[in-house]
């Protein structure tokens, strides 16, 4: 079975601090990862994805197959990184069946 | 806006009930994806179609059903309901079928069974 696991409920740091959302996952096979993230009154978004390897608003994710981690990083947090952030796992050529984490609520503080 | 849109936003109905949630896709998108998220849960995988026909479940319910119309939209219907299905429930819709496509999701259908 796949999991996928966002330890923290809630994350709350200062503007300008950096920033570790953290992911764990549990899957026999080789995965591909995301982060979507939900803007206050928006929809759920695609953020990032592991297969293109791309920094988006100053975020990067790295794949650790050792670890089972696909941590989500920012060097300096904004305030307009306020948001619902969901990790996701799928299958490698099996379509968007993603599983979900819980997700993880940032706050960035002025 | 992502165009993805699902109706009704709210719907209150009592337990073993009947309900139809309805998505229609973004303009051009071929499959449509059903996601279910209970309280302080992940997004749960329910049912992909694409171009109307089945490709995939996930961890849906036999008391739930769903189908993509020739027009695209797709209709998600929840029956003999029970407390435990109160949720958000979520549609998504893509181009193609794999992660070349990335989901554009719905504001989602806030299921409460009473």
């Amino acid at each position: 079975a796949q999991r996928v696991t966002q330890p923290e409920k809630l994350l709350s740091v200062f503007k300008g601090a950096p920033v570790e959302l953290k992911c764990n996952y549990s899957y026999s096979g080789s995965p591909e990862l995301f982060w979507y993230v939900q803007y206050s009154r928006q929809r759920l978004q695609l953020l990032l994805r592991h297969i293109s390897r791309e920094s988006i608003k100053g975020f990067t994710a790295d794949l650790n197959k050792g670890e089972t981690s696909f941590h989500l990083k920012k060097p300096f947090a904004q305030e307009e990184d306020s948001a619902m952030y969901y990790c996701a796992l799928g299958p490698l050529n099996a379509g968007n069946m993603l599983t979900f984490g819980g997700g993880t609520r940032l706050m960035v503080k002025p | 806006d992502s165009g993805v849109t699902q109706t009704p936003k709210h719907l209150i109905t009592a337990t073993g009930q009947r309900v139809t949630l309805r998505c229609s896709p973004r303009s051009g998108d071929l499959s449509v994806y059903w996601y279910q998220q209970s309280l302080d849960q992940g997004l749960q995988f329910l049912i992909h179609y694409y171009n109307g026909e089945e490709r995939a479940k996930g961890n849906i319910l036999e008391r739930f059903s769903a189908q993509q119309f020739p027009d695209l939209h797709s209709e998600l219907n929840l029956s003999s309901l029970e407390l435990g299905d109160s949720a958000l429930y979520f549609c998504a819709s893509s181009f193609g079928q794999g992660f070349g496509s990335p989901l554009h999701f719905g504001n989602g259908t806030r299921l409460t069974v009473t």
